[in-house]
């Protein structure tokens, strides 16, 4: 079953903040971020594994909320090469039963 | 780092040619797959392999079929392209499970049937 990712799309002014939501109906083993700017391929951001670990890459990092089977994307300080859509990913039993969620459109502007 | 190819960005068939797409990976994964990319809808599953000659359905394998005869090279084949089957396609490899470990992406092939 397709997670669910909050908002659709978001635009925000260079140096905003702003945060993605990824939220499953099924227990979670873990969470994939991945990034696809226009006309590109998905490139991966992180991955968080049951445990409720919470991870950073540059000034992008995400939660994972085990008993609430969500994650959270956190952008700080956004800039201009991170618009593009973020796609959020979940498997369950140990990485089996992989799907990705319909992304989230971001847009930052100067 | 991780390179995975397809043969085309951009490719335009006739309803009911059988089409085969292309996607060769240079780092010794085990896993390979193919996800289709429609607006709206994400990236969805339609095959993947986590062996030679082995294979496993996904989300939407209707109307496909998928060949892994070496490590490094995962064919799609469309039997009979139709209208539905309009869409960016993309091939990823991984090195372990489909959701352990990061995959890696292609850089797509835009399919376009008339």
């Amino acid at each position: 079953q397709q997670p669910v990712q909050s908002p659709q799309a978001v635009i925000l002014r260079e140096g905003e903040d702003a945060v993605i939501n990824c939220s499953s109906s099924k227990a979670l083993y873990s969470v994939h971020w991945y990034r696809q700017k226009h006309g590109e391929a998905p490139v991966f951001l992180m991955i968080l594994l049951k445990g409720g670990e919470q991870k950073g890459h540059e000034k992008i990092s995400a939660s994972f909320n085990e008993k609430k089977q969500q994650s959270s994307l956190y952008l700080t300080a956004s800039q201009l090469s991170y618009s593009g859509t973020y796609f959020c990913g979940t498997a369950d039993n140990y990485g089996q039963n992989f799907v990705f969620g319909p992304g989230t459109r971001l847009s930052v502007l100067p | 780092d991780v390179k995975v190819t397809q043969s085309s960005r951009y490719l335009v068939k006739r309803t009911g040619e059988k089409v085969f797409l292309e996607c060769v990976q240079d780092m010794d994964h085990e896993n390979m797959f193919w996800y289709r990319q429609d607006p709206g809808l994400g990236l969805r599953l339609i095959y993947f392999s986590y062996d030679v000659k082995m294979k496993e359905k996904g989300d939407i394998p209707e109307g496909y079929s998928v060949s892994r005869e070496k490590k490094e090279r995962f064919s799609l084949i469309l039997e009979s392209a139709s209208t539905n089957q309009t869409s960016m396609y993309l091939c990823a490899s991984s090195l372990g499970a489909e959701g352990a470990r990061e995959q890696y992406f292609g850089p797509g092939t835009r399919l376009t049937v008339t």
